[in-house]
């Protein structure tokens, strides 16, 4: 979407390695902040998100957290396992109910 | 629970063809979007319902996209005549309540190729 950049574009980190995804979005008004998994050949799935009322939250190994301010957001993997490897796609509303624009992905690969 | 549903999954057509793919949401999801995927980039949106009506269509190529979803459940995108540019998947989503409340659930996408 053109209101969501994401970087890096690929990223490549070997296992139990930490990863970090970025996001930037320009719609101050965007209140919730989902981030998508996507396996080859398969449909987008959610695995965290994060509403504007909070900066961090954690699930497991994977944690978001957003500054408004400065209107960014990332994705933290930590002890990453091959099984990680997958496109992720971080997204933002582009106002308060709208449909999501999405970023053009981070392909992150986990080597053994 | 079954998932949101597409069909085809797969659509191999010439060009100047018609061709149509069918999108049933998760049972009680009011809210249904069709998004197009090209090949290393993100979904981006076609047209938003919110039950039958389309709220969100600005980034819908009218001239040869149109989409329905008659009784506010079941929707089809069609594409006439197709170009060899409009050849990636195309996917169905649906939640709850609009997309800043609620989850987006994926479908498999319908892969289309424009020969």
């Amino acid at each position: 979407g053109e209101n969501v950049e994401q970087h890096p574009s690929t990223l490549s980190v070997q296992e139990g390695d930490s990863a970090v995804i970025k996001c930037t979005y320009s719609d101050s008004a965007s209140n919730y902040f989902p981030w998508y998994k996507q396996e080859l050949g398969k449909r987008p799935q959610l695995i965290i998100d994060i509403r504007s009322n909070v900066g961090e939250k954690k699930d497991q190994r994977i944690a978001v957290t957003l500054n408004k301010t400065a209107k960014h957001f990332s994705l933290h993997i930590t002890e990453t396992q091959p099984e990680d490897s997958a496109v992720y796609f971080c997204a933002a509303p582009r106002g308060q109910g709208y449909a999501l624009n999405f970023g053009k992905g981070t392909s992150l690969l986990v080597t053994p | 629970e079954a998932g949101v549903v597409q069909s085809p999954r797969y659509k191999i057509i010439e060009k100047k063809q018609p061709v149509a793919f069918w999108c049933n949401p998760i049972s009680g999801h009011n809210t249904l979007y069709w998004y197009l995927q090209n090949l290393g980039q993100g979904p981006e949106l076609l047209i938003r319902y919110e039950n039958e009506e389309a709220v969100d269509d600005s980034q819908l190529p009218k001239d040869r996209f149109s989409a329905e979803r008659l009784k506010g459940v079941d929707s089809t995108l069609k594409i006439q005549p197709a170009e060899l540019g409009d050849s990636a998947v195309y996917l169905c989503a649906s939640s709850l309540g609009p997309s800043g409340r609620s989850e987006q659930f994926f479908g498999p996408g319908t892969r289309l190729t424009v020969l």
